[in-house]
């Protein structure tokens, strides 16, 4: 079955380490994204790509980076986590054209103490 | 810019009574739209989409009417229940060729027994 998945489930960290949350998805979609998710303030676009090795700026890009190594796995990497970054991560993918809609996975939740 | 508005932060029912959430949407020409509902623990999945071509759209029992004279999009849904407790986000299709969807923050429903 078409899926995205996320790993880990829930992560803790301290500031300034170094965190990598992966995202894999089976749909054979071009288009993958990073949001955050926080009380609020909604869904937030951090980065997304439209293909392997493309990487897009979102609204909310700051201390994070991301890396698309195949058209399946998208990446998101915070290499100098601060508490401000604590929040819960989806990953969605998407074939991109007008009319087709997300598949989110179940969310990765990110605490730094 | 483009922007999606979703006023209600948070609505609380009993079930059998009648939902409302009030979405409008900003942007040039005419864009696909689309309903998302949140569970608890999950991430967010399509609850219904609607095109220019089709102007309405209904799933679960949820229905959803494209209304470019007042550019909105409200969600309705006649009895809801119990299990219709989670939080919903409307969405529509970026004005420019990004692939991105933009969301409103999201509604909380609470339905009471």
């Amino acid at each position: 079955e078409a899926a995205v998945t996320q790993s880990p489930r829930n992560k803790v960290t301290v500031t300034g380490g170094n965190v990598t949350l992966s995202c894999r998805q089976t749909n054979s979609h071009n288009y993958m994204y990073w949001y955050r998710q926080d009380t609020g303030h909604g869904l937030r676009l951090i980065h997304y790509s439209y293909g392997a090795g493309n990487l897009q700026i979102g609204d909310v890009p700051d201390g994070y980076k991301a890396t698309r190594t195949t058209q399946e796995d998208f990446f998101l990497l915070l290499e100098l986590a601060s508490p401000s970054q604590t929040s819960l991560y989806f990953c969605a993918s998407s074939a991109g054209t007008a009319n087709s809609d997300y598949t989110f996975g179940s969310g990765t939740r990110l605490l730094v103490i | 810019g483009d922007s999606v508005i979703q006023m209600q932060g948070q609505v609380t029912l009993s079930e059998n009574d009648f939902l409302f959430i009030n979405c409008t949407y900003s942007t040039t020409g005419y864009p696909t739209l689309f309903w998302y509902v949140q569970y608890s623990g999950e991430g967010p999945q399509l609850l219904l989409q609607v095109t220019t071509a089709n102007n309405k759209g209904s799933s679960r029992g949820f229905e959803a009417t494209y209304d470019k004279g007042t550019t909105s999009f409200h969600l309705q849904k006649t009895s809801v229940q119990e299990i219709d407790s989670a939080v919903y986000y409307c969405a529509m299709r970026d004005g420019g060729n990004t692939g991105k969807l933009i969301f409103g923050l999201g509604t909380t429903l609470q339905v009471q027994p």
